[in-house]
């Protein structure tokens, strides 16, 4: 299974983008990237995904590296309800199905 | 409709006694994935059941742990007799083809 690295920490000012990168040298072609958040007490919340090709929804953006060892969220105007972990995930096949394997995140804190 | 629902929200047990956690995913979602999450860790893959079968057990710590689902719905998750180590907060999620994973708000777990 491809493994993600993210920085354990980051912090962003209010209002401003909140960039967040992901490593994921050892992704395979027909792998997924998927991008969660967990808000402190809740379970994870789905953000994006995406395969190749850059992706946007009302929440955020994802951009993928061409070679897609690499891949950035982000939030376009961070506010103090993004503060929270955000998890980089590869969905890796297995036996028909797909199963998502989750680093240890991003623990981003969003600064009045 | 109603998002993954999980029973019950906190148990607190005494060591050696068996606990069994409850998950009712999605209505015709036909993945269910059981993750658990220690205190400031990453999730950890449990076991994942695509229908009522479980293809991916490989995540599941001990023989002390095991998973049911019936009527490809609600799954069950059984821990025997329960050590301190297995405090944490249980999550549970669900899916269908071609849909990310909704989470529950998972189940906390304290073993005193």
């Amino acid at each position: 299974d491809a493994k993600t690295t993210q920085p354990p920490s980051m912090d962003c000012a209010e209002g401003r983008a909140a960039n967040l990168p992901c490593n994921h040298s050892t992704i395979s072609g027909n792998e997924y990237v998927y991008w969660y958040r967990q808000i402190h007490s809740q379970g994870p919340q789905y953000i994006i995904h995406g395969l190749k090709n850059n992706e946007t929804n009302e929440m955020a953006s994802l951009i993928i590296t061409e070679d897609r060892k690499s891949s950035t969220l982000i939030l376009p105007h961070a506010t103090l309800r993004d503060t929270a972990v955000y998890y980089c995930i590869v969905r890796a096949p297995t036996s028909g199905t797909y199963k998502y394997i989750f680093g240890t995140g991003t623990r981003l804190k969003v600064l009045a | 409709g109603a998002g993954v629902s999980q029973s019950p929200s906190n148990k607190v047990t005494e060591k050696g006694k068996d606990v069994e956690l409850r998950c009712d995913p999605i209505s015709g979602h036909t993945a269910l994935y059981w993750y658990r999450q220690s205190l400031g860790q990453g999730l950890e893959f449990l076991i994942y059941f695509q229908g009522n079968s479980a293809p991916d057990k490989s995540g599941l710590p001990s023989d002390r742990f095991s998973a049911e689902r019936t009527g490809g719905s609600v799954s069950t998750l059984t821990i025997q007799r329960t050590q301190q180590e297995d405090s944490a907060v249980y999550l549970c999620a669900s899916s269908s083809q071609g849909t990310p994973l909704h989470f529950g708000n998972g189940t906390r777990l304290t073993v005193t």
